[in-house]
């Protein structure tokens, strides 16, 4: 079957870090770049981090840049988005999503995983 | 950084009726880099169109894209009971790859 199953989220106090992984299954997960996605409750999505397939090029949106790091264990099957020094405002479900570069979209997600920061 | 404006805000409509849904960016993107997403409450965002104008996989043809430069549409002929949701615009032109704010079709 093939689809991305995301786990690691829960609530962590502000200054604090998780660690979020998206296993993979059912397709060649090596071939793709994959993006983490959050949406923020009531919001609407943004794109937080971008790998590529190679592992080579990473893109972070400014807002968690510095903070949060993006990587992938093709040998697993999974990908990772190490976030630290959490903030409030870093509170949201997070996606992640095959980019299939023959379509240039996004055309597999996952289920998300829920972050909250709160003291 | 592409900002894309979704507009309105939110639809109140009927099933049946056809819906015209706009998508504005502030810079020019090429066509093949515009894609739609449907989103219903509670679950992951859904690829419905991509390269501006061509359906997903699985997407019914009442769903159709269209648009260039900086002005995009997602249209849907007939509504369905199924095709109350959210709808998001995505650009891939430039990085950042943003999404526009997205636009909530209600049951009138």
């Amino acid at each position: 079957q093939v689809q991305l199953e995301e786990s690691g989220g829960g609530v962590g106090q502000p200054g604090s870090s998780l660690r979020l992984s998206c296993v993979a299954s059912g397709f060649t997960f090596s071939r793709h770049p994959m993006h983490w996605v959050r949406q923020a409750p009531g919001k609407g999505l943004q794109c937080v981090a971008v790998i590529s397939f190679d592992g080579r090029n990473k893109f972070y949106a400014d807002s968690v840049k510095g903070r949060f790091t993006v990587s992938r264990d093709d040998s697993k099957d999974t990908l990772s988005l190490q976030m630290n020094s959490l903030r409030e405002d870093d509170s949201a479900v997070y996606f992640c999503a095959r980019f299939s570069s023959s379509l240039a979209a996004l055309d597999l997600w996952g289920q998300g995983t829920r972050v909250t920061v709160s003291s | 950084e592409i900002v894309l404006t979704q507009s309105p805000g939110t639809l109140s409509l009927s099933p049946g009726e056809r819906v015209t849904l706009s998508c504005r960016a502030s810079q020019r993107v090429s066509t093949p880099y515009l894609a739609w997403y449907q989103q219903k409450l509670g679950r992951a965002p859904r690829l419905l169109i991509y390269g501006t104008s061509s359906r997903a996989t699985g997407t019914p043809d009442r769903f159709s894209g269209s648009g260039s430069g900086t002005d995009f549409t997602l249209s849907i002929s007939r509504l369905e009971p199924e095709d109350f949701a959210v709808y998001y615009c995505q650009q891939y032109g430039n990085a950042p790859f943003t999404f526009g704010g997205g636009t909530r079709v209600e049951i009138k």
